[in-house]
């Protein structure tokens, strides 16, 4: 079964501040690794994904970034958040091996002040 | 047109009553279906997956898959208080490809 962690739980930061939100895969190697984020009432927008180790597409373009230093770890980071950064972060796993069925971690609350 | 579209809500059921949610999508290509639940405050978890035309049931769930008329639903058996949540419509085209989610549902059961 995927076990999918994600950390901090919440997070307050000001505008301007460095962003560092890290996720970590259990139960599968090789898998599919995606960053959503889903702002107060809103939908899910994919921001980034990874099939493999230093393999990212970005979906969207804005002032975040993502890493995959580990077949099982996800990183999204920003130099200088803004407001709008404000949002629910969810790290995804797809077990390629399977259903492509897409799992979520429990997510990063960030509110940006 | 977005290209997977549910009605935002909210949609209110008495408990025990059959509750009815609709996605709608645009890519005739698509051929893998999901329906997720999402709690106030929680990451969204799967219900459910469909890729065949027809039915599909777990439990108090049951999956509605009509791809020559584009719309996937997800009826839900003697709902309960605890179904109260919102419903994401996810789509995909094939493996390799992304998901699409739909805006999403939200469901109230009133006891």
């Amino acid at each position: 079964s995927q076990t999918i962690h994600q950390w901090p739980a919440t997070l307050v930061q000001p505008v301007g501040s460095p962003l560092s939100l890290e996720c970590t895969v259990e139960g599968t190697s090789n898998p599919n690794l995606y960053w959503y984020r889903q702002a107060a009432g809103r939908g899910l927008q994919l921001l980034f994904y990874s099939v493999g180790i230093g393999q990212i597409s970005s979906e969207v373009p804005q002032n975040l970034s993502a890493s995959r230093p580990q077949d099982r770890q996800f990183i999204l980071s920003s130099k200088k958040l803004l407001l709008s950064d404000s949002g629910f972060y969810l790290c995804a796993q797809e077990d390629r091996s399977k259903t492509d069925t897409q799992y979520f971690g429990p997510g990063t609350r960030l509110t940006v002040l | 047109q977005k290209e997977v579209e549910q009605n935002s809500g909210p949609l209110s059921v008495p408990e025990g009553a059959i509750a009815s949610l609709n996605c709608t999508y645009s890519d005739r290509g698509s051929q893998s279906f999901f329906w997720y639940r999402q709690y106030s405050g929680k990451s969204p978890e799967l219900i459910m997956f469909i890729y065949s035309n027809g039915d599909k049931e777990d439990g108090r769930f049951t999956a509605q898959l009509n791809k020559a008329s584009q719309y996937v639903s997800l009826l839900i058996r003697d709902s309960q208080p605890s179904d109260s949540a919102t419903y994401l419509c996810a789509v995909k085209r094939n493996a390799g490809n992304m998901l699409t989610f739909g805006g999403g549902t939200r469901l109230m059961v009133k006891p």
